[in-house]
């Protein structure tokens, strides 16, 4: 398995442009997170989805942010516009069904974002 | 509200053993969890312990349990330099058992 596959791996922006960024879960797998993780704030998760459905997103930051997860291989996290504050790396973590074990959540290698 | 924590910072000499600390807050915890986080990559799972578990031991890894203190502590026998990482503590709990609530992170750092 390839396991969780994030792009870009690195992306620089200028302030006010949009960006995506894309994540293929485990095949198989049917929660898919996305965190955020900066040195001031930790890993902090944005928002889950189960089954292709948004759960929980008290985690996005603002109105800027947006997520969709239009299959069960694919979701997208789209700012815009971003800002500089936004920088840092977002990773997506996908999980299966059961308990325990079974729900171990198994990250991708992060997106890299700098803001200018 | 739930909450993780953890020291920021070890550092420990090569060979000797490391014993990483985490205290949670949220007693309903199904699983706990430890990652590692190696430089520039993503938090990969190395360990976790069912609630109603004291002690898991896999390989150089021991992961104990008190739950009445609501403390969990990773200990890795024989400190290797490919050790150096972050560690994260994390909790399932049990009202949402998809989410995992992350503390944030112990830098080891192992020197020979």
């Amino acid at each position: 398995d390839a396991g969780v596959i994030q792009s870009p791996r690195h992306e620089v922006t200028e302030m006010g442009q949009e960006v995506t960024l894309r994540c293929k879960p485990i095949s198989g797998h049917n929660s898919l997170f996305w965190y955020r993780q900066t040195m001031m704030r930790g890993l902090e998760l944005l928002i889950y989805f189960n089954n292709n459905v948004p759960i929980d997103d008290s985690g996005m930051p603002e109105d800027r942010f947006s997520a969709k997860m239009p299959n069960a291989s694919f979701s997208t996290l789209k700012i815009q516009p971003s800002e500089p504050r936004d920088s840092a790396v977002y990773f997506c973590a996908s999980s299966g069904t059961g308990r325990g074990g079974t729900d171990t959540q198994y990250f991708g290698p992060g997106t890299r974002l700098t803001v200018l | 509200g739930e909450d993780v924590e953890q020291s920021l910072f070890l550092s420990v000499r090569e060979g000797d053993s490391s014993v990483i600390n985490c205290t949670y807050t949220d007693s309903s915890s199904t699983y706990l969890y430890w990652y590692k986080q190696e430089p520039g990559a993503g938090l990969q799972l190395l360990t976790y312990i069912f609630s109603n578990m004291d002690m898991k031991q896999d390989q150089r890894l021991t992961v104990l349990l008190n739950k009445k203190d609501k403390h969990l502590s990773l200990r890795i026998a024989d400190t290797q330099t490919g050790d150096s990482a972050i560690y994260f503590c994390a909790e399932s709990p049990l009202y949402n058992t998809d989410k995992l609530i992350f503390g944030t992170g112990t830098r080891l750092q192992v020197f020979p």
